[in-house]
């Protein structure tokens, strides 16, 4: 079975300019996170979805949203680039909302 | 949810075991300790969950005092690529309701030869 896949792996955008990253669950799998790491903060929870809808969010202010559609894949997005937004996003699936996650590779933004 | 505690770094000679301890004194009944690890920026890796009962997979045992205010994750035969980040984290694992991630800083582990 295919593990999560992000994309894109690596991306490089400027201050004020607006962001999308993807996420594909491993398949069968209903729930999405996503996560921000920094070297500073850590890995830091933003947002989980289920069954299309936003079920949990963490502390990070509302430049950054996401959506999960019919099928489980899921987007985020951040407006308003800042450089402290430089990180690494990780994604992760699970089959159900209190199950294990499974994290992707991740998607390395820069910032500049 | 419940905080972990982990030392920061730990280090473990290559064939020993490795024992990384986590301290979780305010796990409530229905939060499960899981341990993930992470290797050089990669996506954190799933290695091992329980609830009360020691377990053992493929990868690593755990286990949790009787109290499940600890644990600890034993990596048998500790081999180089077992160098990472190691986090412990609980979590609720039925029922619904708010959960909110908290990662830690981890262990760091290096496995030297």
């Amino acid at each position: 079975k295919a593990g999560v896949t992000q994309t894109p792996r690596y991306l490089i955008k400027t201050r004020g300019q607006q962001v999308t990253l993807s996420c594909s669950p491993i398949s069968g799998h209903r729930s999405v996170s996503w996560y921000q790491q920094t070297p500073g903060q850590g890995l830091q929870f933003l947002f989980e979805y289920f069954s299309e809808t936003q079920r949990n969010k963490g502390n990070f202010p509302g430049r950054f949203s996401g959506r999960q559609f019919s099928n489980s894949r899921s987007e985020m997005n951040v407006s308003t680039l800042e450089l402290g937004d430089s990180a690494l996003y990780l994604c992760a699936s699970s089959w159900g909302r209190e199950e294990t996650q499974y994290f992707g590779p991740g998607t390395r933004l820069l910032v500049l | 949810d419940a905080k972990t505690t982990q030392p920061t770094s730990m280090d473990c000679a290559e064939g020993r075991a490795a024992n990384l301890p986590c301290n979780h004194s305010t796990i409530s009944g229905n939060e499960y300790v899981y341990w993930y690890r992470q290797i050089h920026s990669q996506g954190p890796q799933y290695i091992i969950h329980g609830l009360k009962n020691n377990e053992t997979n493929e990868m690593a045992s755990l286990i949790i005092t009787e109290d499940r205010k600890s644990s600890t994750l034993i990596l048998p035969h500790a081999t180089l690529r077992d160098t990472a980040v190691y986090y412990c984290i609980v979590r609720v694992g039925n029922g619904g309701g708010s959960y909110i991630p908290t990662f830690g800083r981890g262990t760091s582990l290096i496995v030297h030869p």
